[in-house]
């Protein structure tokens, strides 16, 4: 069965550079979430979209932003990249309205240097 | 302070012992879903339970959700070399936002 994808796998960049990560969710999932793992850590709830509209915001910076396409892929794009941004960046998956099952990508490594 | 505590943080167990992990909030979830993660790899939907007081059994994993759906629990019976990895807990709250607890690693040896 298709999974949510994630590209690139890998990203190393510079400080102060800026990165684009993609996701393309499931598909018939409407639903797109975005979460970050740092090393050892939980992973942490950035945003989410719904037909292509912001759902909900969590614990991301000012200097992130997303957006859902009419594909239902969507994008995040981080600037100014600061060390403590490198982390795994997870693309999640869901049916609404049957949203409790959250389904997740291979996530993206970003390595900042 | 989490949301969702998990315990325990850690576990080392000898092959085909059992053992349970919990997870533990003050808070009323809508569902609690059990991953497991491989390192650098995303988490792996293991089960989704949304109702107070259900059982779900996936071969030898048992999932218990607490009748006032703040608690849950894994139950591995005769754990195995493969069963090896890191066990999250999430649960649902308004928004579709999962909240993480802290994650059990657990290592079977042989």
């Amino acid at each position: 069965a298709a999974g949510v994808i994630q590209s690139p796998r890998h990203l190393i960049k510079e400080k102060r550079e800026t990165a684009t990560l993609k996701c393309y969710p499931i598909p018939r999932h409407d639903t797109v979430y975005w979460y970050q793992q740092g090393p050892g850590q939980d992973p942490q709830f950035l945003i989410s979209f719904y037909e292509k509209m912001q759902s909900d915001k969590g614990s991301i910076p000012d200097r992130f932003s997303a957006q859902q396409f009419s594909d239902y892929h969507s994008e995040l794009n981080m600037s100014s990249l600061e060390l403590g941004d490198s982390a795994l960046y997870f693309c999640a998956s869901s049916p609404r309205p049957a949203g409790n099952t959250i389904y997740f990508g291979e996530g993206s490594w970003l390595t900042v240097v | 302070t989490q949301l969702l505590e998990q315990s325990p943080q850690f576990l080392s167990i000898q092959e085909g012992e059992n053992l349970t992990v919990y997870c533990n909030s003050s808070s009323v979830f809508s569902s609690l879903q059990w991953y497991r993660q491989e390192p650098g790899e995303g988490p792996v939907l293991l089960v989704t339970v949304v109702t107070g007081g259900e059982v779900k059994k996936l071969k030898r994993l048992t999932f218990q959700f607490g009748d006032a759906r703040k608690d849950s629990s894994l139950h591995i019976t005769a754990a195995q070399t493969g069963d090896t990895g890191l066990y999250l807990c999430a649960g649902l709250r308004a928004g579709n936002m999962l909240t993480f607890g802290g994650g059990t690693r657990l290592m079977v040896k042989p």
